[in-house]
């Protein structure tokens, strides 16, 4: 089906921990994004892409990673995960809009 | 002070009430206006985007921008159960989603 996933969709691990969230997406969009999700601040933007190899920051972009060698796919990864990176993390595709993912729920013990 | 505040609810309303939701915000370069819609444990899906100042309608949703003022409006008609979700503002001061700031939230809930 065409769409935009997330995998895993719940994921549990530990401090210091690395951690990779991938994100696909079927329509060919140019612009994939990373956003995460926290109660009393809405969603922020990670990290950016606007095509494959190139890549660009936006609000809380400390401590995660982001690679997009194609167009389809856009991981996310946290090197040494910290508990303050608990939160739900979404990743979006854009055409016209943004079409979000049904986001990957990350616990950082 | 947060650059988009957004009453973060919960809202419960009747079906069939007119549902107002609303954000103000205080960065006056913010040009481009959108709200969201997200059930529980689903992602964020665009239902209203628009420009400046003024009303848009689209069926039971109309969108308001009052520039003026920094407030922005999302007014429900004839709601629905299904109209139950998490209504997120958002803006931005230039075209495209690099820059766009949301608020926390809404959480409506429509009561049979």
């Amino acid at each position: 089906d065409a769409g935009i996933t997330q995998s895993p969709r719940y994921k549990i691990t530990e401090t210091g921990r690395q951690v990779t969230l991938m994100c696909h997406q079927t329509w060919s969009h140019s612009y994939m994004f990373w956003y995460r999700q926290d109660l009393g601040h809405g969603l922020r933007l990670i990290y950016y892409s606007a095509a494959a190899d190139i890549t660009d920051k936006g609000e809380v972009p400390d401590g995660y990673v982001v690679s997009r060698s194609k167009t389809e796919n856009f991981p996310l990864t946290l090197e040494s995960a910290t508990r303050s990176q608990t939160s739900v993390y979404f990743c979006a595709s854009q055409r016209d809009t943004q079409y979000f993912g049904p986001g990957t729920r990350l616990t950082v013990l | 002070q947060k650059e988009v505040e957004q009453d973060p609810g919960p809202l419960s309303v009747p079906e069939g009430a007119i549902v107002s939701l609303n954000c103000t915000y205080s960065n006056s370069a913010f040009q481009y206006f959108m709200w969201y819609r997200q059930y529980s444990r689903k992602g964020p899906e665009l239902l209203m985007y628009t420009y400046s100042s003024g009303n848009k309608e689209d069926g039971r949703f109309t969108a308001q921008v009052d520039k003026s003022s920094k407030y922005i409006s999302l007014f429900i008609r004839d709601s629905q159960p299904s109209d139950s979700a998490t209504y997120l503002c958002a803006m931005s001061a230039i075209r495209g989603y690099q820059k766009v700031t949301f608020g926390t939230g809404t959480k409506l809930q429509v009561i049979p």
